[in-house]
């Protein structure tokens, strides 16, 4: 079945750091890729996502591309903020299945 | 705007009682899903429904039953709460005219079992 593994946390970070998450899957098929982001106190909210190979999905500054050669669709920043600390999730579907979620990486970003 | 709900936001209740967590949305979606949240295990399915006459079993719905009363509301019901149905619930939607099934998440309910 479909499964996702991402990289454990917590990550904690200074301002303006490097920020990598690792995502990594295994699907039957050709899944879409999604990273979801929850910010404290909140539910999850769709922070980018990516439908085949080669793509690259992209918001606020974050950036994820899908590498079927390697299953794996790893989040990045260039440089974090404070109000990027939250708790990160990686999911897939497959075609109408719902989504399978990795179990969160909580980031921490200090000034 | 469009949005997903859930009734109560916490609730704290006693074991062997029976709960019911609802969930409406005003975004027009004919898919809802309920999902639990534990610490350090991400996120599971609990049920899923993708039109008002169709309901599945996800991956952990032992101790769960669900309702699809309308389009617009999906219920979560415990029919004897125990203690280790303590978790951070979410109720979302997806829309079957979106061609990769995003969905989107109502704002949680925080149920403590006593």
């Amino acid at each position: 079945g479909n499964s996702v593994t991402q990289m454990e946390g917590p990550v904690t970070l200074s301002e303006e750091a490097f920020l990598t998450i690792n995502c990594t899957y295994t699907a039957t098929g050709y899944p879409s890729l999604f990273w979801y982001v929850q910010y404290p106190g909140e539910g999850l909210q769709l922070l980018l996502k990516a439908t085949k190979a080669d793509d690259k999905g992209s918001n606020k500054g974050f950036e994820a591309t899908y590498r079927k050669e390697t299953t794996s669709f790893h989040l990045e920043k260039g440089s974090v903020q404070v109000s990027d600390s939250a708790v990160y999730f990686c999911a897939l579907n497959s075609g109408n299945t719902p989504l399978v979620f990795g179990k969160g990486t909580r980031l921490s970003v200090i000034a | 705007d469009a949005d997903v709900t859930q009734t109560p936001r916490n609730r704290i209740t006693k074991t062997g009682k029976r709960i019911m967590l609802e969930c409406s949305q005003t975004k027009g979606h004919d898919r809802m899903y309920w999902y639990r949240q534990d610490p350090g295990l991400g996120l599971r399915l609990i049920y899923y429904s993708f039109d008002v006459k169709d309901i599945n079993k996800g991956e952990i719905s032992d101790g769960y039953s669900v309702s699809r009363q309308a389009q617009a509301k999906f219920s979560l019901s415990l029919e004897s709460a125990i203690p280790n149905q303590t978790a951070l619930y979410f109720c979302a939607t997806s829309d079957r005219r979106s061609l990769y099934n995003e969905q989107f998440f109502g704002p949680g309910t925080r149920l403590t079992v006593l």
